[in-house]
Formats: structure tokens, C-alpha cells, sequence
């Protein structure tokens, strides 16, 4: 069973420039969830979808980050424009459904910016 | 809410020996706690979770866990680690009911196996 799949797996930008990851969940998997994980500290959440409906992004700021699943399978999470606080690890996770206890994650994305 | 405390940001142990890595949870409704491994550049795996019933969890890589509901703790251990066990290990909560099912992941505890 193929697992989550991340791309890129690095990026560099600078500050105030674009970026957009991409996230393909395990087939047949309801729920996604992107995380937002600092070095040195937990990942937290930043939007769930369930299907193709968000079902939390209380912690997403929507002043630059957006995310869309159009079709209910892969996912795009976009920043525009990035702050250098925006550095982290951005981790793709899916589950079969949002009640479900066991999240499958991706190899995460590095964000750099400089 | 819930939130996740881990007690140690790394914990240095030489290969055969025994470990344990601490974790210690506040919330005001019944909980699941899980545990996930990291290695670098990977993202996370669960290692075991506690739902219900025993209060001893075991799970993969010969790790188990002790819930203990008097203490809010959950702490994880390995009676002889490999070097292959160096990782990020990160606890977790979420509400098993009545609240939110999103996980609060704790900080991290870096696992330094030396030979």
C-alpha cells in the first residue's frame, strides 16, 4: 500500500515570494490534515479537510496560508506572501475517517525562507 | 482543550540499556494518548496508542507504554534500546469525547543512542 506522498521535499524562497506544497493522501482516505511543525516543537494543525469540505482550519492564517482539495483526493496548502516565521516542516497526514485514531503520515516538506 | 508536556528535549542512553521518555497530559474530558516515532527527514509513525481497557500498551520496535490516569502521565519505555531508536519522539492527546479530535502533540524528546 502506497503511503502519503509529499512534494517537494525542500524549498527555498525568500521572503514575500510564493510557495505551494503538494500532498496525496493514501487511497481511499477521507480525512486530510496539513501541519505546521517548528523545529524543536510538535506539529500543529493547520486545516483539516474531509472529503473535499474543511472541517477545522481555526489555526490556518488565512491572511497568507490557503488550501484546497478540489476533488477529495490530493491537496495543495499555498503561501503567499511568506514571512521568515513561515520556516517549518509542512506535514501532509490522512486518515479513513476524521473519527479514526491511527493518521498516516507523509515525508513532510522543508520550508526555508530566507 | 488538552495539552501534551514532555519533560525531557533529549535523552542521551548507550545501547542495551533500558529507557524511558516522559509524558504528562492536562485535560478536562476522557482522553487517547499516542505515541510517534520520527526519524530525520521522515514524518511521523505511531508507535502505540492507549483508547481503553489495559492500561499497559505495547507496541512496535518492542516499546510499550503505561497509562496512568492517577498521574495524567503516559510514559513510554524500551527496556534495551538499539541504535537504530535514535528519533524524535512525540506524545500525543485528543479528546475521546465531547471535545476536539485533532491531536495536541507535545514538544518532542530527541532519543540518543550511543554505542
Amino acid at each position: 500500500e502506497a503511503g502519503v506522498a509529499q512534494s517537494p521535499r525542500y524549498k527555498i524562497i525568500e521572503k514575500r515570494q510564493s510557495v505551494a506544497f503538494w500532498c496525496n493522501p493514501i487511497s481511499g482516505h477521507a480525512t486530510l490534515y496539513w501541519y505546521q511543525q517548528i523545529l524543536g516543537q510538535g506539529p500543529k494543525l493547520l486545516i483539516q479537510f474531509q472529503n473535499n469540505g474543511v472541517v477545522d482550519d481555526s489555526q490556518l492564517p488565512k491572511d497568507r496560508f490557503s488550501a484546497e482539495r478540489l476533488k477529495g483526493v490530493d491537496s495543495t496548502l499555498k503561501i503567499q506572501p511568506a514571512k521568515l516565521e513561515d520556516s517549518a516542516v509542512y506535514l501532509c497526514a490522512s486518515s479513513l475517517t476524521s473519527g479514526d485514531n491511527e493518521q498516516f503520515f507523509g515525508p513532510g516538506t522543508r520550508l526555508t525562507v530566507l | 482543550a488538552q495539552s501534551v508536556t514532555q519533560l525531557d528535549s533529549q535523552v542521551p542512553v548507550f545501547e542495551e540499556a533500558p529507557v524511558e521518555l516522559r509524558c504528562n497530559y492536562s485535560s478536562s474530558v476522557s482522553v487517547y494518548l499516542f505515541w510517534y516515532v520520527q526519524y530525520p527527514n521522515q514524518g511521523l509513525q505511531l508507535l502505540l496508542k492507549y483508547l481503553s481497557g489495559s492500561t499497559l500498551v505495547k507496541g512496535i520496535n518492542g516499546f510499550e507504554a503505561e497509562f496512568n490516569k492517577s498521574q495524567t502521565s503516559f510514559h513510554l519505555r524500551k527496556p534495551s534500546v538499539h541504535i537504530s531508536d535514535t528519533a524524535e519522539y512525540f506524545c500525543a492527546v485528543r479528546a475521546a469525547s465531547g471535545g476536539s479530535y485533532i491531536p495536541t502533540f507535545g514538544r518532542g524528546t530527541s532519543l540518543i543512542v550511543h554505542p
